[in-house]
């Protein structure tokens, strides 16, 4: 059974700090998404990484893989407020199949 | 272009009660897939229809059942309402065959009391 975990599931960090979030899964996947989740809100698709050594960035996060070690980062740059959300990972055994979630990273940025 | 839709928004039901959900994809869209997304935890898969039949399945009890329509839509029926149910129902749909995210839609928010 697939297994994916996140870490760290609470993060608290001053605006212009920089961070890593990440996201280690346990069996073989090329195929990892990073969605972002507002309180009460729906899944917002951030970036879909489908191959090792993959990376791609959006403002102020960048997303990388290394399918070798089962694991994906989201790095945050400068944070600013507007980024306080939850972060999930997401994992994809085959095209086309389930995704199995994280726990989900909860993000303050405190001004 | 409409995104995916789900109806309704909100709902409370009681115990042992049956609920639908419905869900409409976004256009071009074929596959719809349902997620539970209790309190604080990530979405859990329940299944995944294509081509109007269940084609995979979490572990979820024989009570979560669904239905895919000629025109791609969906519904997601849960009998014999359990406490446990509260979640927020994620529909989402993607393209067969191709290397793109699930697109989600607002989620039905259940309450069972």
């Amino acid at each position: 059974e697939l297994k994916v975990e996140q870490n760290p599931l609470f993060l608290s960090m001053q605006e212009g700090k920089n961070y890593t979030i990440y996201c280690n899964y346990s069996t073989t996947s090329d195929r990892l998404y990073w969605y972002r989740q507002d309180p009460g809100k729906s899944l917002e698709s951030l970036f879909v990484l489908l191959s090792n050594g993959a990376v791609k960035q959006e403002g102020r996060l960048m997303a990388s893989l290394d399918t070798k070690a089962r694991l994906s980062t989201l790095h945050i740059t400068a944070a600013v407020h507007d980024l306080s959300a939850t972060y999930f990972c997401a994992v994809e055994e085959t095209s086309g199949s389930r995704l199995t979630f994280g726990e989900g990273t909860q993000l303050t940025v405190n001004p | 272009d409409a995104g995916v839709t789900q109806s309704p928004t909100h709902l409370i039901k009681t115990r042992g009660q049956q609920v639908t959900l419905r869900c409409s994809p976004k256009s071009g869209h074929d596959t719809v897939s349902w997620y539970q997304q209790a309190l604080g935890q990530g979405p859990q898969f329940i299944f995944q229809y294509y081509e109007e039949e269940e084609r995979q399945r979490g572990n979820f009890p024989d009570r979560f059942s669904g239905h895919q329509f000629p025109n791609y839509s969906s519904e997601l029926n849960v009998n014999a309402l359990l406490l446990g149910d509260s979640a927020l129902y994620l529909c989402a749909s993607s393209l067969a065959g191709y290397n793109s995210p699930l697109h989600f839609g607002n989620g039905t928010r259940l309450t069972v009391t």
